[in-house]
């Protein structure tokens, strides 16, 4: 299947500095991403809609100025988290579907990035 | 509004079976996904639904009744490393997923 890859895995970054995150579709395009945080047992929340040459879609309740995201390529997504602070402290996960490919719907997520803001 | 149910923790024993339920309702539907989820890690892809039925795929099975908006995760012989959080996602009119908060199952020898 298809394979998304994101980094960092873990990162550990003080208060008020900023953190960056990437997503990487490895053997598909992507026009479309998806950034997800997930705090401790709860579910994945939708943070926003990442689309390729354009501005991302934020869900309510996300502040687009501090949590930017580009997707300058078909293949690449960041999600920068700017002036983090300790409430940010989340498991951030990216996904895409490939759908050029046979698109069952399935979305293909990356490993996650763990950020912990000191 | 849009909303997805599913109980919050199971236990099973292993080598048994386990049905976990989630019911949806969503603005259009487009498909009603399984997703496995181990603590700490991404979630990985089990089942699609879009059409009234059962989907089998060896030791996991997925049913879905568009007209009641319910579906089923049926898990058999269960193993020790089946331990993790099941999530249910409804695909609404948007091609957008709604997500259920997990059911987290419980395995015991």
């Amino acid at each position: 299947g298809a394979v998304v890859s994101q980094h960092p895995s873990w990162v550990i970054c003080k208060s008020g500095t900023s953190v960056k995150i990437e997503c990487r579709s490895l053997d598909f395009q992507a026009t479309t991403m998806f950034w997800y945080r997930q705090f401790p047992k709860q579910s994945l929340m939708l943070m926003a809609t990442s689309n390729e040459g354009s501005k991302a879609t934020y869900e309510q309740g996300v502040e687009k100025d501090k949590f930017l995201i580009n997707h300058a390529s078909l293949t690449l997504s960041t999600l920068t988290v700017t002036s983090a602070h300790p409430e940010d402290s989340s498991f951030y996960i990216c996904s895409a579907r490939d759908v050029q490919g046979a698109d069952t719907g399935e979305l293909f997520f990356g490993e996650g990035s763990r950020l912990t803001v000191l | 509004g849009q909303n997805i149910d599913q109980p919050t923790e199971m236990t099973a024993t292993e080598g048994a079976i386990v049905q976990i339920n989630c019911t949806y309702q969503t603005s259009g539907f487009n498909g009603l996904f399984w997703y496995q989820q181990h603590a700490g890690e991404a979630p990985t892809f089990l089942s699609y639904n879009v059409l009234d039925g059962l989907e089998e795929k060896g030791r996991f099975s997925s049913f879905l009744s568009r007209s009641k908006g319910y579906s089923y995760l049926l898990l058999k012989e269960l193993q020790m490393k089946d331990s993790a959080s099941y999530l249910c996602a409804a695909m609404d009119s948007n091609y957008q997923l709604i997500w259920g908060a997990g059911t987290k199952l419980i395995i015991k020898p």
